[in-house]
């Protein structure tokens, strides 16, 4: 079973800093994209970022750009985000998502049918 | 403001079908078949219902349909069940900027 366990979310004051982390099992990772999608309390989904299975390409909402680092590191099948200068509107639920394979491709814009829990991120001001 | 819209909420008897529109532009559902669907229920993670404008991943009961017209994608559930009672996001890939987009999320009502 595909199964995917983020961490490493937490208070913290508005400017700080926090990395999350999701620990990957249950399927070849590097053959995947990965994906943080967030969610503001009561509000909908939002996609942050985006990592190539091999870790070359990255992918950034304008949000985020400049300010958060996706990376991964394949030999430990674990999935990073590096959030840096936090406001107060990055308060959220933060999951990591792997997205479909098709025909032996996988790309972060695909589906995705994998889900962690999340992990809770507050940012006080 | 979310990328896509979507109304905030629908409501259905059960038996009846009700239908979920996601309208976005010709940057993203206008030009993508990577248009997504999912459901999530309070406290839950999102599951994947519909992956590239009309497939459903295995395990997705046929109840469950997509659909795209112009810059419209839409999802239809069929026989309403008291369990289909819960929240519903579109998602789209923006390939003019290599982005991924969600609707701001449906709430639906089975009475």
């Amino acid at each position: 079973e595909m199964r995917l366990v983020e961490s490493g979310g937490g208070l913290v004051q508005a400017g700080g800093s926090l990395r999350l982390s999701c620990a990957a099992s249950g399927l070849t990772f590097v053959d995947y994209a990965m994906t943080w999608v967030r969610q503001v309390p009561g509000k909908g989904l939002q996609w942050v970022s985006s990592i190539s299975g091999g870790g070359i390409s990255t992918y950034y909402a304008d949000f985020v750009k400049g300010r958060f680092t996706i990376s991964r590191d394949n030999s430990k099948n674990t999935l990073y985000l590096e959030m840096n200068s936090l406001r107060g509107d990055d308060t959220g639920a933060y999951y990591c998502a792997k997205p479909l394979a098709i025909a032996g491709h996988s790309y972060y814009y695909y589906g995705m049918d994998v889900w962690g829990r999340g992990t809770a991120v507050t940012v006080s001001s | 403001q979310s990328a896509l819209t979507q109304p905030a909420s629908v409501s259905g008897s059960p038996g009846q079908s009700i239908t979920i529109s996601c309208t976005g532009t010709s940057s993203d559902i206008g030009a993508s078949n990577y248009v997504s669907w999912y459901q999530q229920h309070p406290g839950k993670a999102p599951k994947l219902l519909i992956f590239d404008v009309s497939n459903r991943p295995s395990g997705v009961s046929d109840r469950f349909s997509g659909s795209k017209s112009g810059n419209t994608a839409s999802l239809t559930i069929s026989g309403l069940q008291a369990e289909d009672e819960s929240d519903y996001y579109c998602s789209s890939y923006r390939s003019s900027s290599s982005l991924v987009v969600f609707g701001g999320g449906t709430k639906l009502t089975v009475l």
